[in-house]
């Protein structure tokens, strides 16, 4: 089984400040970690994904997340946002072995101001 | 590219009204999907399919029936729609196995019962 914690339901931040939405994961097995952002009534669209290897992984629109196995989390960083970064961001893991299915956090929604 | 492509976009029924949801993917992912976003409370799977003729229940599957007869098609249908299917529904799709691991979503259905 796995879950997986985002901390923050919701995140305000001013333009061209930066910004950090965090992300824990529990699971028994190893594990591959993903961020989607959803823009305003639209679909999920993949940020970044960690699957091997180092653990910063970048993703698009500037921004990064690292992989901490001994923490096991995954947070996402951009050093600085912009307007049009508002939107809801979604964590989400999923088991290396046979399972295909992922688990999804509940969702931050970062909130730029200008 | 069309992606993965839902229909309708928008739809209100009354309570006790069948209707199916449509999602078609032309990227010959073996995997699909369907979920549902209500507020607050993140992605929750329905059912799900890892192939042709093979589909098995999420986390919330009661009152949704899907069928999987080609790769392309995933249709969600519900039975007898109830206020408390009032959500935002999501498709999406990906391969089994690979570099990538992530998923393709639709735009999503918002349907309303009343």
């Amino acid at each position: 089984a796995q879950s997986v914690t985002q901390l923050d339901s919701q995140v305000p931040v001013f333009e061209e400040a930066p910004v950090e939405l965090r992300c824990n994961y529990s699971s028994s097995v190893s594990v591959y970690l993903f961020w989607y952002v959803q823009y305003p009534n639209q679909g999920l669209q993949l940020l970044l994904k960690y699957l091997s290897g180092s653990t910063l992984v970048k993703g698009i629109n500037g921004f990064e997340a690292e992989f901490n196995k001994s923490q096991t989390s995954f947070h996402l960083r951009k050093p600085s946002v912009h307007i049009s970064d508002t939107a809801e961001y979604f964590c989400a893991v999923r088991g290396s072995g046979g399972s295909y299915i992922p688990t999804f956090g509940r969702g931050t929604s970062l909130i730029v101001h200008p | 590219n069309a992606g993965v492509t839902q229909t309708p976009k928008f739809q209100v029924l009354k309570t006790g009204q069948s209707m199916t949801l449509q999602c078609a993917q032309d990227m010959n992912h073996e995997y699909m999907s369907w979920y549902r976003q209500d507020p607050g409370m993140g992605l929750r799977l329905i059912h799900y399919s890892v192939g042709a003729g093979i589909t098995d229940q999420g986390e919330v599957p009661n009152g949704y029936n899907v069928s999987r007869s080609t790769t392309e098609d995933f249709p969600l249908r519900l039975l007898s729609a109830a206020p408390s299917q009032t959500s935002v529904y999501f498709c999406a799709s990906s391969f089994q196995g690979g570099a990538n691991y992530g998923y393709t979503f639709g735009s999503g259905t918002r349907l309303t019962v009343v």
